[in-house]
């Protein structure tokens, strides 16, 4: 069974940084680029980060280029996403998501089949 | 950037058919994905490269992409149906991902 769990979250100043796990189990981890998307309470989804399967291929979006750093480590089958200098307007719930292929042979997300609970994180002071 | 649009809200009655709608510029040109979001709960793909099921995903649900718009139809809606609905991209123009607004799916 796929399942993706998030952890790392919580309440943190404004200014301040946090790093977001994505522990992943049920499948052979190399073989899918892993995504971040986050939904602030009440509103849509928006994408945050992606990396691909072997880490080589990473993605931002324009809102966290700079502040958000994302990272894999496929002996753990685990993704990060480092958050740092944290707004107001970061404050979400966070979900990994599993992309349906690794983005090796073409890099371009191609749906995302499988998502995490999503795990709270809370910027204020 | 990059933008899909999306209807707030569609109403359907049991049974009936349901359309949801998601506009971009030359959209055809790109694969869609839509997602189902239940209250409380984290989405779930229903439909990728325009018009591909994943397993599980019920036949009733279909999609289509061309022009400027793609489409998430639903027929003989159920009251399982009842959800948030987005549509997704990919633009490569500016190496991100895209998410509609949602539309929030009524079902009387």
């Amino acid at each position: 069974e796929v399942q993706l769990l998030e952890s790392g979250g919580g309440l943190v100043q404004p200014g301040g940084s946090l790093r977001l796990s994505c522990s992943a189990s049920g499948f052979t981890f190399t073989k899918f680029a892993v995504t971040w998307v986050r939904q602030a309470p009440g509103k849509g989804l928006e994408w945050v980060s992606g990396i691909s399967g072997n880490g080589g291929i990473t993605y931002y979006a324009k809102t966290v280029k700079g502040r958000f750093t994302i990272s894999r480590d496929n002996s753990k089958n685990t993704v990060w996403l480092n958050l740092d200098s944290l707004r107001a307007g970061d404050t979400a719930l966070y979900y990994c998501a599993r992309d349906r292929h690794s983005w090796e042979a073409a890099p371009e997300p191609d749906g995302f089949d499988f998502w995490g609970q999503g795990i709270l994180v809370t910027v204020s002071s | 950037s990059y933008e899909l649009t999306q209807p707030p809200s569609v109403s359907v009655s049991p049974g009936q058919t349901a359309s949801i709608t998601c506009s971009g510029d030359k959209l055809g040109d790109k694969f869609a994905s839509w997602y189902q979001q239940k209250p409380g709960q984290s989405p779930v793909l229903v439909i990728y490269q325009d018009n591909k099921r994943p397993s599980g995903i019920p036949g009733r649900l279909s999609g289509s992409n061309s022009g400027n718009t793609a489409t998430l139809t639903i027929s003989g809606t159920q009251a399982m149906d009842e959800a948030d609905y987005y549509c997704q991209t990919w633009d490569t123009t500016t190496a991100s991902v895209v998410f509609g607004g949602g539309t929030k799916l009524t079902v009387l």
